[in-house]
């Protein structure tokens, strides 16, 4: 699987958008980008993923450049529970490759 | 419905003793995960369970990790002569299917004095 790199910390403010970058630059064709978060003491818990279309659901947006080399995920109003560390992982999607490469993650902390 | 349950929640052992990590996946979910991860990191993934078989082990660090799925739902991991090193939080995860999204467990704490 694609190695990716994302800042170590980030700070919003309540109520603001926040802005999570992943770099992704060997990306393949037939890996998908996905998000997941960890909340203090919890297990990671999936938020959104896609392919080469900008993707929305309930949780966030993700928006991949048309290169593939880097996507945002975007929390539109953060909330003081959307503090956690959040994971970029690119997946190979076949029958036998199941498994995912979680890098350290970005600490985004929401202040009020 | 119920979600991925681990037990126990904590667990701690002296060097050299045997443990072992149970995950309950979710009812039909037929791909199932074991990572590790060490405070500050992200999960390091172990094995993929893919129905019975181990369709990845790739990630099990050394012969002293062990994990089965007899029956194709409950999984069992087994540390043999445990090391302070081993001490971390061992996660579960499962998914309906290897390409969809994974559901993670709580966790089981391990600490080896």
């Amino acid at each position: 699987d694609a190695k990716t790199t994302q800042p170590p910390s980030m700070d919003c403010a309540e109520g603001r958008a926040a802005n999570l970058p992943c770099n992704h630059s060997t990306i393949s064709g037939n890996e998908y980008v996905y998000w997941y978060r960890q909340i203090h003491s919890q297990g990671p818990q999936y938020i959104i993923h896609g392919l080469k279309n900008n993707e929305t659901n309930e949780m966030a947006s993700l928006i991949i450049t048309e290169d593939r080399k880097s996507s945002t995920l975007i929390l539109p109003h953060a909330t003081l529970r959307d503090t956690a560390v959040y994971y970029c992982i690119v997946r190979v999607l076949n029958t036998n490759a199941g498994k995912s490469t979680f890098g350290d993650g970005t600490t985004l902390t929401v202040k009020p | 419905g119920a979600g991925v349950s681990q037990t126990p929640s904590n667990k701690v052992t002296e060097k050299g003793k045997y443990v072992e990590l149970r995950c309950d996946p979710i009812s039909g979910h037929t791909a199932l995960y074991w990572y590790r991860q060490s405070l500050g990191q992200g999960p390091e993934f172990l094995i993929y369970f893919q129905g019975t078989g181990a369709a990845d082990d790739s990630g099990l660090p050394n012969d002293r990790f062990f994990a089965v799925r007899p029956e194709g739902s409950v999984s069992t991991l087994k540390i043999q002569r445990t090391e302070r090193g081993d001490s971390a939080v061992y996660l579960c995860a499962s998914a309906n299917g290897p390409t969809v999204e994974q559901f993670f467990g709580p966790g089981t704490r391990l600490t080896v004095l």
